[in-house]
């Protein structure tokens, strides 16, 4: 069945340093591709998602390039930032039926 | 942004009980979903819901459990009766394509 998979449970980093959080994929279809981001005590927002066009999707300094070739879909930006320490969520959706299927997570913290 | 919330944050109930676990979706979303977090495992899927009906559920929804959104109102999640393992947190979502909008969850316990 489709699976995400998300190798690091935990990442620090200083401020100013690049981010790139991992997330690999399995699926029979070509699915699209999500990353949430969670702050403490709050809901799951969506970051980003995968366009059919392959075009790079960017938000908040944050972009994630959909890899077929290698079913990847990482997260980068180039300068983390204290306020980007969260949890990061990476998902896929296949077949249109809707439901997300996630990864483990990945804790980022940010240290000054 | 748009916001779902859900009520109650904390729920805390013996097993055999019933519980009923409520999300406010976003006022025009027509599609309807809920997920488990068990402690340090992954968010999965259990349930999502259109147009009044369920559309797929996952093993996890057992026959325990039911959704429902009467009079277009909550969008409700039931228990009967619970067990141990249904301590965990639950999220609500709704969208009006593929973006889903999450609320905060409720924290379930049952002792």
């Amino acid at each position: 069945g489709d699976s995400v998979t998300q190798t690091e449970g935990l990442v620090t980093l200083t401020e100013g340093l690049p981010v790139m959080l991992n997330c690999t994929y399995q699926s029979t279809y070509s699915p699209f591709l999500f990353w949430y981001v969670q702050h403490l005590n709050e809901a799951p927002k969506l970051l980003l998602k995968s366009f059919t066009d392959n075009k790079r999707p960017e938000h908040q300094g944050f972009h994630a390039t959909l890899h077929k070739s290698s079913s990847s879909f990482h997260l980068q930006k180039s300068s983390a930032q204290l306020s980007d320490s969260a949890l990061y969520y990476c998902a896929l959706s296949a077949l249109n039926t809707g439901k997300l299927i996630f990864g483990l997570g990945t804790t980022l913290q940010v240290q000054p | 942004g748009p916001k779902v919330l859900q009520i109650p944050s904390h729920q805390i109930i013996d097993m055999g009980q019933m519980v009923t676990l409520n999300c406010d979706p976003v006022s025009n979303h027509l599609y309807f979903y809920w997920y488990k977090q068990i402690l340090g495992q992954q968010m999965e899927f259990l349930v999502n819901f259109y147009n009044g009906k369920v559309m797929e559920k996952s093993k996890l929804f057992k026959d325990q459990f039911s959704v429902e959104r009467p009079d277009g109102s909550y969008f409700t999640l039931k228990i009967q009766p619970t067990a141990l393992e249904d301590s965990a947190v639950y999220f609500c979502a709704s969208s009006r394509t593929d973006e889903q909008y999450f609320g905060p969850g409720t924290r379930l316990t049952v002792l």
